[in-house]
């Protein structure tokens, strides 16, 4: 069963407002990621982060940052959300976990849809 | 064209179908994974493949790494495998290329 979990669920806010999503894992994995999502689209990678203090783009650009200041915790900041912010934000992880092994299989999150208005 | 190709598309089928997803892609891989998302979003990792063949349950996926192409088969489906099917392939640097997904409906 998967121990990532992702706050808020669901976010209705106004332009220009700033927001925080959350990403908590208790598996102890090195990597996380932040993935975009619109609709019956396919997810892009906006953050990864290989491990505490790292974090690196991904291969969609986007106005959002990322910390890693602890294994388990990678939240997701919007300084000013827009409009164009409003998709699904998946957060995932995998690597090595407490038991010191590689798995590579990937947890994901609930998702958290975000709407700016 | 994309580096990762699912086919279907969309498939619809009666239950207790036997259903197969196929994906194919184009770059050197470490390992291929295949997903399901339900309609909410929520996604679940079924199989992590880097050779051969995995079951679970009424869920086979198969990788052939000299084809570069793996599939995901259901057997005895039921309307509650609906969902997105997502390929995922781990190239260099570990990063994950994703299909377009294929969407599956089965009717009762």
């Amino acid at each position: 069963e998967a121990d990532i979990y992702q706050t808020p669920r669901y976010l209705v806010i106004g332009t220009g407002k700033k927001i925080t999503l959350e990403c908590s894992q208790t598996m102890g994995h090195d990597k996380m990621y932040w993935y975009q999502q619109d609709p019956g689209m396919e997810l892009h990678l906006i953050h990864y982060s290989y491990g505490v203090n790292s974090t690196e783009k991904g291969d969609l650009s986007s106005e959002s940052t990322v910390s890693r200041i602890r294994t388990e915790h990678f939240p997701l900041t919007l300084e000013s959300a827009r409009p164009s912010h409003t998709s699904q934000y998946l957060c995932a992880s995998s690597g090595v976990g407490l038991a010191g092994r590689y798995t590579g299989e990937l947890f994901f999150g609930e998702g958290s849809r975000l709407t700016v208005l | 064209k994309n580096e990762v190709e699912q086919s279907p598309q969309n498939l619809t089928a009666q239950e207790g179908e036997f259903i197969t997803i196929n994906c194919s892609y184009s770059v050197g891989i470490s390992a291929l994974h295949w997903l399901q998302q339900h309609p909410g979003g929520g996604i679940v990792s079924l199989f992590m493949l880097s050779s051969g063949k995995k079951k679970h349950g009424r869920l086979i996926a198969t990788i052939n790494i000299q084809e570069k192409h793996s599939s995901l088969h259901i057997t005895a489906s039921h309307p509650r495998d609906s969902a997105v099917y997502i390929c995922a392939v781990r190239g260099g640097a570990q990063k994950l290329v994703f299909g377009q997904g294929t969407r599956l409906t089965i009717n009762p």
